[in-house]
């Protein structure tokens, strides 16, 4: 089955800053690669994806680019503010009907 | 809110004791999933249902039984839990035929003691 490596576990940076978080992937059938914000005692909340048939998708301040060829995405984040500070999944399906498998998540901290 | 609602939210139980969680969507969704989710580890699949049926069991102990009996609630029952158990229970849901994103639900925080 999908196997997804998250890192780094943790990050710290200061406001202002860009944050970078890298996710690799084992199944070459995974098409669908979603990234998910945790905040302290809510659950987990879609903040962008991307498809298989895109290499890069950006939503303001956030952007997540796609190696289909080395089977890893990544989650960017610039300008980072306080409110960022949360943890972070990414996760990998292989379409319609089959469940995200995700990562271990990222800790970001982001200091004022 | 995203329309997956969890009860309950905060469950004390013992290990002789059977009990069951419940989750229902009003997304119109198809597709619906429990995950795990403990300190210091990803969020794990456990069960997946689609169109109603269950597609995907991973590897989850028989203490742990779900149940869909339509596609809008899903069901968690549990029994003779251990403390190792005690985890966040996160429910989700999809729509089965798009490759879209799952919504969660706020989950139930669960202790065996």
């Amino acid at each position: 089955g999908e196997n997804v490596e998250q890192h780094p576990s943790t990050l710290s940076v200061q406001e202002g800053d860009s944050a970078v978080i890298k996710c690799t992937y084992s199944d070459s059938a995974s098409n669908y690669f979603p990234w998910y914000k945790q905040e302290l005692g809510k659950r987990p909340q879609l903040i962008i994806d991307i498809r298989s048939n895109v290499g890069e998708k950006k939503d303001q301040r956030i952007a997540v680019t796609l190696n289909k060829t080395a089977k890893h995405f990544s989650l960017h984040i610039t300008e980072t503010q306080p409110e960022d500070s949360a943890v972070y999944f990414c996760a990998a399906s292989m379409g319609a009907g089959t469940a995200l498998i995700f990562g271990k998540g990222t800790t970001l901290s982001v200091s004022s | 809110e995203t329309g997956v609602t969890q009860t309950p939210r905060h469950l004390v139980m013992g290990m002789t004791n059977k009990k069951s969680l419940k989750c229902e969507q009003h997304l119109g969704h198809n597709a619906m999933y429990w995950y795990k989710q403990s300190a210091k580890k990803p969020l794990e699949l456990m069960f997946v249902y689609s169109l109603e049926e269950r597609v995907e069991n991973n590897s989850v102990p028989s203490r742990f039984s779900p149940e869909c009996p339509n596609s809008s609630h899903l069901f968690l029952h549990l029994h003779t839990l251990q403390p190792e158990d005690s985890a966040l229970y996160l429910c989700a849901s999809s729509q089965a035929r798009l490759n879209t994103e799952a919504f969660f639900g706020q989950g139930t925080r669960l202790t065996v003691v």
